[in-house]
């Protein structure tokens, strides 16, 4: 059963210090999506890619947040430095051009 | 540019009653439309979606939406509420050739006994 994976599921972090989060898609689906959830704004694009390269990630804080993808398998999103209204629970999602998007379990962060 | 609203932040059903979740949505292309559910501390699951075919598209669970492109609207619909449905649903649309994926801001289903 194919899904798209997300470690760590949980993560707790004091403000300043560096977060990584990593997705691993769906093989053979090219495009990849980051997520933020969080109360107040609901959910909101941070980044997107196709075929490996970024194609808009006009979501996201450029001076602390980052977003790569090493290899197909592998996505990740980093903070540094992390501070608390970066707490929330961030998705990736992945699917084919054209096509919908499956989430995966998420990542909650809390930064104190 | 894309844009989905939907009508209502809360809608409370009981128990074996129909449910319907309003969704309107705003695209300068052929949009392709989605729902998806997500329950309490999980991830988004899709639940149904429409891309250019029969307008009347069924999903899991029991739901079903209809696309009507003269009303831009995509409203999700089931007969019968059962207890596990209570979640939150978001209505999603995504035009043709673009990428992103526009979420509406949610809605949360509640099913009393």
């Amino acid at each position: 059963d194919a899904r798209v994976t997300q470690t760590p599921r949980h993560k707790v972090t004091e403000m300043g210090q560096e977060v990584t989060m990593r997705c691993q898609p769906i093989l053979g689906h090219n495009t990849v999506f980051w997520y933020r959830q969080t109360m107040m704004q609901g959910l909101e694009l941070l980044a997107y890619f196709r075929n490996r390269a970024p194609l808009d990630d006009s979501g996201m804080p450029k001076d602390r947040f980052s977003a790569e993808m090493p290899d197909a398998t592998l996505a990740t999103l980093k903070i540094q430095p992390s501070e608390p209204r970066d707490s929330a629970v961030y998705f990736c999602a992945s699917g084919l051009v054209d096509t919908e998007a499956f989430f995966g379990q998420g990542t909650r962060l809390t930064v104190v | 540019a894309q844009s989905v609203t939907q009508l209502d932040s809360h809608v409370s059903v009981s128990e074996g009653t129909p449910v319907l979740l309003r969704c309107n949505y705003s695209s300068s292309y052929s949009p392709s439309l989605f729902w998806y559910v997500q329950h309490p501390n999980k991830g988004l699951q899709l639940l149904l979606k429409y891309t250019s075919a029969a307008t009347l598209v069924k999903g899991i669970n029991g739901f079903e939406a209809e696309f009507k492109k003269s009303e831009t609207s995509f409203h999700l619909t089931k007969p019968s509420a059962h207890m596990s449905d209570a979640a939150e649903y978001f209505c999603v649309v995504r035009s043709k050739g673009f990428q992103k994926l526009v979420f509406g801001t949610g809605t949360r289903l509640l099913v009393s006994p």
